[in-house]
């Protein structure tokens, strides 16, 4: 089990570019989720889906942000244009939520930079 | 409001010296309370799911507890490597597969 798998794993992008964002996560899991980690607000949600279907997108900051799941096994999260304040770690994880007990599994991140 | 907080933000104990991490949370109803650690430059990594006042859940040096208003992270005769950024995060009634996610305790195992 290779795991949640995202890429790019660093992203220096300039101010006004679009940056895109990729995520693969376990296979047979049906649950995926987006999240931003700053120093300043931590870990937070941006959007998640089940079964592929967008269920909560309140954390998303604006419509510069948007996400996709065409398929089980990808997702994007694009940012369109960027801006500095966007600076952060982005995560992807995901679950297979019939699963009480089991717990969400997390990329490794994309560490994003924009100048 | 839903909140989840975590203290102390930061502490530093020397190898052997066992202490408690804390996460209270103030929900309107808890469906599980996870706790993650989580190491420099890598995603979080899931440690325990717990879900009802009393449960234990133990793992190696770390027992994780819960009461109805905070969860404990005990960590027992801690060496380096367990060094990291602890983590809880709650599922809360009515809010689907949402995980809401403290700001974390940062801990540091010294020789």
């Amino acid at each position: 089990d290779a795991g949640v798998i995202q890429s790019p794993r660093h992203e220096v992008t300039e101010m006004g570019q679009e940056v895109t964002l990729r995520c693969k996560p376990i296979s047979g899991h049906n649950s995926l989720f987006w999240y931003r980690q700053t120093m300043m607000r931590g870990l937070e949600l941006l959007i998640y889906f089940n079964n592929n279907v967008p269920i909560d997108d309140s954390g998303m900051p604006e419509d510069r942000f948007s996400a996709k799941m065409p398929n089980a096994s990808f997702s994007t999260l694009k940012i369109q244009p960027s801006e500095p304040r966007d600076s952060a770690v982005y995560f992807c994880a995901s679950r297979f939520n019939r699963d009480r007990g089991a717990g969400y599994t997390f990329g490794s991140g994309t560490r994003l930079t924009v100048v | 409001e839903d909140q989840v907080t975590q203290s102390p933000e930061a502490l530093r104990l020397q190898e052997g010296e066992s202490s408690s991490l804390n996460c209270s949370y103030t929900v309107s109803g808890l469906r599980g309370l996870f706790w993650y650690r989580q190491d420099p430059g890598k995603g979080p990594e899931f440690l325990f799911t717990l879900y009802s006042a009393g449960e234990e859940k133990e793992k190696e040096r770390l027992k994780a507890t819960l009461t109805k208003k905070e969860s404990f992270l005990h960590i027992t005769a801690p060496k380096p490597e367990d060094s990291a950024t602890y983590l809880c995060a709650v599922l809360i009634t009515g809010g689907g597969n949402k995980l809401t996610f403290g700001t974390g305790t940062q801990l540091k195992v010294e020789l």
